[in-house]
């Protein structure tokens, strides 16, 4: 079975300021790999994922994860926050060999400060 | 093209009371699912359709919690009797099979007091 472990809960910066958010996984099988963004009283976005090919993996709204198979992890960065980035960011895992059931980890509130 | 479609946005309900809710997936889309978002936490999935046969609802309180995807489109999820620790959003999300990835729709907040 997978699990999804975000270690920080809440994160906050200042505009213009890089941020990165934290993700490792576990998984006895290949994975494929998500973050999603929530805005408030909103659904979940697709930023990123990681199917195969490069471990550097170009979203949208300038973010970028790097998968990380020795470290099982697949962190979130971008260089620089704008106040419209604050959100709750959700790492989540899919098992390739059981379809996409989807493990999403607990969250991570960002929050950019002016 | 139209996203997945949810209703109602928001309901209260009193405890012991029912509740349904109603997804539209995009269209095309074989599998849906539904998850639920305790405050605080990732959403846990439920129920996975694949189009109208259910692939999996091992996290489903199948005492108190029923889902179907008639004809294969439309899904309803259902709770009776719900209880406080039910409060939460309740996320439906479609894909075209199940080897391919997931669009969400808004959710339903429910509060259960």
């Amino acid at each position: 079975a997978q699990s999804v472990t975000q270690l920080d809960s809440q994160v906050p910066v200042f505009e213009e300021a890089p941020v990165e958010l934290r993700c490792n996984y576990s998984s006895s099988v290949s994975v494929y790999l998500f973050w999603y963004v929530q805005y408030p009283n909103q659904g979940l976005q697709l930023l990123l994922k990681y199917l195969s090919g490069s471990t550097l993996v170009k979203g949208i709204n300038g973010f970028e994860a790097e998968f990380n198979k020795s470290q099982t992890s697949f962190h979130l960065r971008k260089p620089s926050v704008h106040i419209s980035d604050t959100a709750e960011y959700f790492c989540a895992v899919s098992d390739r060999t059981g379809g996409f059931k989807t493990i999403f980890g607990a969250g991570t509130r960002l929050f950019v400060k002016a | 093209e139209a996203g997945v479609a949810q209703s109602p946005r928001y309901k209260i309900i009193e405890k012991r009371q029912s509740v349904a809710f109603w997804c539209n997936p995009i269209s095309g889309h074989a599998t849906l699912y539904w998850y639920q978002q305790i405050l605080g936490q990732g959403p846990k999935l439920l129920i996975q359709f694949q189009n109208n046969g259910v692939v999996d609802d091992s996290q489903l309180p199948k005492d108190r919690f029923s889902a179907e995807r008639l004809k294969g489109v439309d899904s309803t999820l259902k709770i009776q009797p719900a209880k406080l620790e039910d409060s939460a959003v309740y996320l439906c999300a479609s894909s075209l099979d199940s080897n391919t990835e997931a669009f969400f729709g808004q959710g339903t907040r429910l509060t259960v007091v």
